[in-house]
This record gives structure tokens, C-alpha cells and sequence, in this order.
């Protein structure tokens, strides 16, 4: 079955300090594809990044970056030089072809996180 | 281009009432899923619409259902509401079903039973 941890609940940073967001994932399907999503006070969710599971590239927009590693199951995020405008709550996804349905996205609990000025 | 649109924003119920809830998808856009988010539960998956056929479903009882209509707009219907069932329901749309389609959300309706 699959399923997504974010073991970080809730991370608290000042601003300009580098933060990471961890997000493991497992699955059994070798073809699937992770996301990140952001959810700020609002609402809506917000979506970052796509990843499939044959590109490891890393990615690199802005101050956000990605770091996609197969062999520890991991697609971990990091904000560079954060900002009080980055205070929401982060979730990973994963999307496979469970139990030989068609895809269905499983998300993680999420990480609150907040920026303080 | 204008985003997923979900009415209403907020309904108030009370246990045993059904409601509807409604979502306008992205214009192109042909795929519609929705989610329930709970503090307890995170953001589960209810069920996802292709074409005005159900692709995915969730694990939730039979009180939640949905349809899609020909232009892709969808409704969630919740019959004999449970207090349980208080939650934020996001819908979210996708140009296609499954796979590496990016899913774009709307802003949720909040419903609270009382």
C-alpha cells in the first residue's frame, strides 16, 4: 500500500534561515509521481513541484528546491532564505497505480510551518 | 484563466440533513477529484471524475457521492449528515485523470454540523 510520512509536524524558523521539509513515501509501483503542495491560512492548496519516479534530477526554482532520492525513498524540500510569506502548511503526495486501480493521489499529514520576522 | 471555484464556501447543517456541494473546474480541464481534510485525518481522497464517470474512489461509506456533469463541473452529495463529517471538502481539477497530471485546487467549503 502506499503511503507518505512528513514526520516534521510543526517547524518554527526567523527569518532568512534555510529550512527542509521531509517527506518518505512508500510503494511498490516502480512508476509514480510525487508533488508538493502549499496550503496557506486560506485554503487553497497550492501546487510547487511535480517529480516522476524515473527523473532524480534535483530542482531548483527560486529559493525552493528539491532533493529526490529513490534509494532512501526520500523527496525532501528545502527553502533557501526563508520569508514570513512562506508560513503555510507544506504536503507531499505520491501518485501510483495502487492495488491495480487507476492512480490515486495519497497525501501526507503535512508541516506546519511559520516564519517568524 | 480562472481557477477551481467551489460553492459554497461555508455551509452550516445539522445531523441527518444531506447537502450538496459544487465545483467548476478549470476551463480544459476534464478531471475532478475531491478530498476531505480534517485535523484528525489530514486530506483523505473521496473520489476522482473522468468524463462524467467515476475513476477512483476512496475509502468512505456510501453517504458520499458525487457525479460529473458533460461540461466538467462536478457536485459531492453527503446524505444523513454525521457530526464526523465536519470538515473542509477541496475539489481539485486536472486536464486528464491519473499520472503526472498537476492537480489545481479550489478553496474548499467548510462545512460545520451542528
Amino acid at each position: 500500500a502506499q503511503k507518505v510520512t512528513q514526520a516534521q509536524t510543526e517547524i518554527s524558523v526567523v527569518e532568512k534561515e534555510d529550512v527542509t521539509l521531509d517527506c518518505v513515501y512508500e510503494t511498490r509501483d516502480t512508476t509514480y509521481y510525487l508533488f508538493w503542495y502549499k496550503q496557506p491560512p486560506s485554503g487553497e492548496l497550492v501546487f510547487l513541484i511535480r517529480r516522476n519516479s524515473f527523473d532524480e534530477q534535483n530542482e531548483i526554482s527560486g529559493r525552493y528546491s528539491w532533493n529526490f532520492q529513490k534509494s532512501t525513498s526520500s523527496f525532501n524540500f528545502t527553502i533557501t532564505a526563508s520569508q514570513v510569506v512562506d508560513s503555510a502548511v507544506y504536503f507531499c503526495a505520491l501518485r501510483d497505480l495502487s492495488g491495480g486501480s487507476n492512480y490515486k493521489l495519497t497525501f501526507g499529514k503535512g508541516t506546519l510551518l511559520t516564519v517568524n520576522p | 484563466k480562472a481557477g477551481v471555484t467551489q460553492t459554497p464556501r461555508y455551509l452550516i447543517k445539522t445531523r441527518g440533513q444531506q447537502v450538496t456541494l459544487s465545483c467548476s473546474p478549470i476551463s480544459g480541464h476534464r478531471s475532478v477529484s475531491w478530498y476531505q481534510q480534517t485535523p484528525g485525518q489530514g486530506l483523505q481522497f473521496l473520489f476522482e471524475y473522468f468524463s462524467e464517470t467515476q475513476r477512483n474512489k476512496g475509502n468512505f461509506p456510501g453517504r458520499f457521492s458525487g457525479r460529473q456533469f458533460s461540461n466538467s463541473r462536478s457536485e459531492m452529495n453527503v446524505s444523513t449528515l454525521e457530526l464526523g463529517d465536519s470538515a473542509l471538502y477541496l475539489c481539485a481539477s486536472s486536464l486528464a485523470s491519473g499520472g503526472n497530471q498537476p492537480q489545481h485546487f479550489g478553496d474548499g467549503t467548510r462545512l460545520s454540523i451542528l
